[in-house]
């Protein structure tokens, strides 16, 4: 167990529909990072977030929004669902201490299966 | 640009034989870190290891070993006696220095026969 928990496990949704993904970090680590993995384009970075605010933008669709809130859990929002949206999403933790950019190890929740319809 | 190559995509052995997966990195940094990650059946990426680009030590933990060589900017992980609970997708990845995105590789599923 990683210590970091994502909700919900799997999510069942239809094209066009609007999804929240939530994530906790382990206690302690302040920064909150959203993966996808799909059979095409492998396991590929999303954002992340840094005690609140976004510190890094990867090829993120501009239907997707995430942001992380003051109590640092993150939430990761998609919206007008495609069937290609359909992927397994990794949330990741790591402790990145002060505003130095930093390689500390990420640790990956259990993650979210999205199924859309 | 980063790039990691995983050019095994499928390996099955037999359950007691070693196997040795390979990875190939690309970064222009001087400082960069390497990664490997264990995804079983169950779907969870779980951290295995961690390397710093300074630190060119082989290292061993139980059954499992790693290789870094910076020469031929490889970074393979060998499984010891590999058992049944060793089958799994294993991934590579990279993070170079102040960028702190994981580029993983496209990885190499293993499967142990018993």
């Amino acid at each position: 167990d990683s210590g970091v928990t994502q909700t919900p496990k799997h999510l069942i949704t239809a094209t066009g529909q609007r999804v929240t993904l939530r994530c906790s970090p382990r206690s302690g680590d302040l920064s909150v990072y959203w993966y996808q993995q799909s059979l095409d384009q492998g396991l590929q970075f999303l954002i992340q977030y840094y005690n609140g605010e976004e510190r890094a933008k990867g090829n993120i669709l501009e239907r997707f929004s995430a942001q992380q809130f003051p109590d640092l859990h993150s939430e990761l929002n998609l919206s007008s669902l495609e069937l290609g949206d359909s992927a397994l999403y990794f949330c990741a933790s790591s402790v990145v201490a002060g505003e130095i950019r930093s390689t500390d190890t990420q640790y990956f929740g259990p993650g979210t299966r999205l199924t859309v319809l | 640009a980063q790039k990691v190559t995983q050019a095994q995509t499928e390996i099955s052995v037999v359950e007691k034989e070693d196997v040795t997966l390979d990875c190939v990195y690309e970064t222009r940094d001087t400082t960069y870190y390497l990664f490997w990650y264990k995804q079983p059946p169950s779907g969870e990426l779980v951290f295995l290891i961690r390397r710093n680009s300074f630190d060119e030590q082989n290292e061993i933990s139980g059954r499992y070993s790693w290789n870094f060589q910076k020469s031929t900017s490889s970074f393979n992980f060998t499984i010891t006696a590999s058992q049944v609970v060793d089958s799994a997708v294993y991934f590579c990845a990279l993070i170079d220095f102040g960028n702190e995105k994981l580029t993983f590789g496209t990885g190499t599923r293993l499967t142990i026969i018993p």
